[in-house]
């Protein structure tokens, strides 16, 4: 069953480095999503893409934040200067069809430890 | 702001029993409802959905019943077994991109 694939599956920053988030979606999917879920906490909406641009964004995605589909199969997040609170849990996802109520599949997820 | 609530952090039910999950939402312009299961150190993985326009739809074992009136919905899985032992999130949305997501109720499943 295709799969999407996130890398690393932990990643340990220093509070102010920049990380990337690598994610390769199911192939032939055309939207794209960044979740994150905090320790003990909901898994929240961050971002949405689609045809190369942001589709929409949570309140969360400040300018920090940054996504880029740099070629035909990679997704990746940027967190331009990381704080102990970035500390989470990423999911990627991806889906034939927009729409959230069509369900998306979900990687396995990059864990982030700020310190 | 929990516009997803999940308000029973585990259950624990014996195999073969009925499991019954509970959500509540107080956004009204949730159009559709998702349940996704999650297993340790992979990601949430979607297991039924249904719109808002239904007050059930069952997949197999699993049925999720809605109750727009009191802003309810619950998914009953019938018989349980104990590889359905998983964190299970309810989760919404206003027919848009995004998905809001409840805390999750872990779901343990006992031979």
């Amino acid at each position: 069953e295709p799969e999407v694939t996130q890398t690393p599956s932990h990643q340990v920053t220093q509070m102010g480095q920049e990380v990337i988030l690598r994610c390769v979606p199911i192939s032939n999917h055309l939207y794209f999503y960044w979740y994150r879920q905090i320790l003990g906490q909901k898994v929240e909406f961050l971002v949405s893409f689609y045809n190369n641009e942001i589709s929409e964004k949570s309140e969360i995605f400040d300018d920090q934040f940054s996504v880029e589909r740099p070629d035909g199969s990679n997704f990746t997040l940027k967190i331009r200067s990381t704080k102990l609170e970035d500390s989470a849990m990423y999911f990627c996802a991806s889906s034939a069809r927009g729409l959230a109520n069509y369900g998306y599949t979900f990687g396995s997820g990059t864990r982030l430890t700020v310190v | 702001d929990q516009q997803v609530k999940q308000n029973s952090p585990s259950l624990s039910v014996q195999e073969g029993r009925i499991s019954i999950l509970n959500c509540d939402y107080t956004n009204s312009m949730f159009d559709y409802f998702l349940w996704y299961k999650k297993y340790p150190a992979e990601g949430p993985t979607f297991l039924i959905s249904i719109s808002s326009i239904k007050d059930k739809n069952e997949d197999g074992r699993f049925t999720v019943f809605l109750n727009k009136s009191a802003k309810h919905l619950s998914l009953h899985i019938v018989p349980s077994q104990p590889g359905d032992s998983a964190v299970y999130f309810c989760a919404a949305s206003e027919v848009d991109y995004k998905l809001t997501f409840g805390k999750g109720t872990l779901l343990t499943v006992n031979p």
